[in-house]
């Protein structure tokens, strides 16, 4: 099993562009979830998914979209990149029912 | 609304000395408490965890003890080793069915230990 897996690893963006970060998952797990992590600041929930065709929004929404159309795929998507949405972008998992979330390895974006 | 707060760091350690890495929390009700580690260049990992006061999780040395009196789960290990060099995150899912999966974290304490 891969797990969870995250593309691209690192990625640098002009300001407005648009991009699509990849998340997938093999384990059958409802609930997915993106985060961002910030020096300082932890990591912040931006959207999360409970189950397919089921989205809501998290603590740092903004400028920020998000589908779930299958179970395996939650794809993060940033229609007009900002410089403040430099970040590290990590994709979970959870069983429904579970505690244990399990992280991908991160995406690393650079908005100039 | 819920929130954690984490020791400043870093950290920075010789090999076989003592950790304490202190996390309070604040939320309503009972909620679970984890800590989760980030070595360099990779995802977060659960490191342990504990879902009812005075329960204590434990995991390759690292024991936490969920404390509801203090509101604390403060992270500890007896004699640290290079290999723990990373970042640990102090993280809790609130009690209501609406935070099920909503993970709050603290802000990070990067450790270096030292041969």
């Amino acid at each position: 099993n891969a797990g969870v897996t995250q593309t691209p690893k690192f990625q640098v963006l002009k300001t407005g562009q648009s991009m699509t970060l990849q998340c997938a998952q093999d384990m059958n797990h409802e609930y997915m979830s993106w985060y961002r992590q910030d020096p300082g600041m932890g990591l912040r929930l931006i959207h999360y998914s409970v189950g397919a065709g089921i989205t809501d929004q998290g603590e740092v929404p903004n400028g920020y979209n998000v589908s779930r159309s299958t179970t395996e795929d939650f794809p993060l998507r940033l229609l007009s990149a900002a410089p403040s949405q430099t970040s590290v972008y990590f994709c979970a998992t959870l069983r429904a029912s579970g505690e244990t979330q399990y992280f991908g390895p991160g995406t690393r974006l650079l908005v100039l | 609304g819920d929130s954690v707060t984490q020791m400043e760091g870093p950290v920075t350690l010789s090999e076989e000395a003592f950790l304490t890495i202190n996390c309070t929390y604040t939320a309503t009700g009972y909620p679970s408490l984890f800590w989760y580690v980030q070595y360099p260049g990779e995802g977060l990992q659960l490191l342990l965890k504990a879902t009812k006061a005075d329960d204590k999780g434990s995991n390759k040395g690292f024991e936490a003890t969920y404390r509801k009196e203090t509101t604390s789960f403060h992270l500890e290990k007896g004699s640290v080793q290079v290999s723990d060099s990373a970042v640990y995150f102090c993280a809790l899912i609130g009690a209501g069915g609406t935070s099920y999966g909503k993970l709050t974290f603290g802000q990070g304490t990067i450790l270096t230990v030292h041969p």
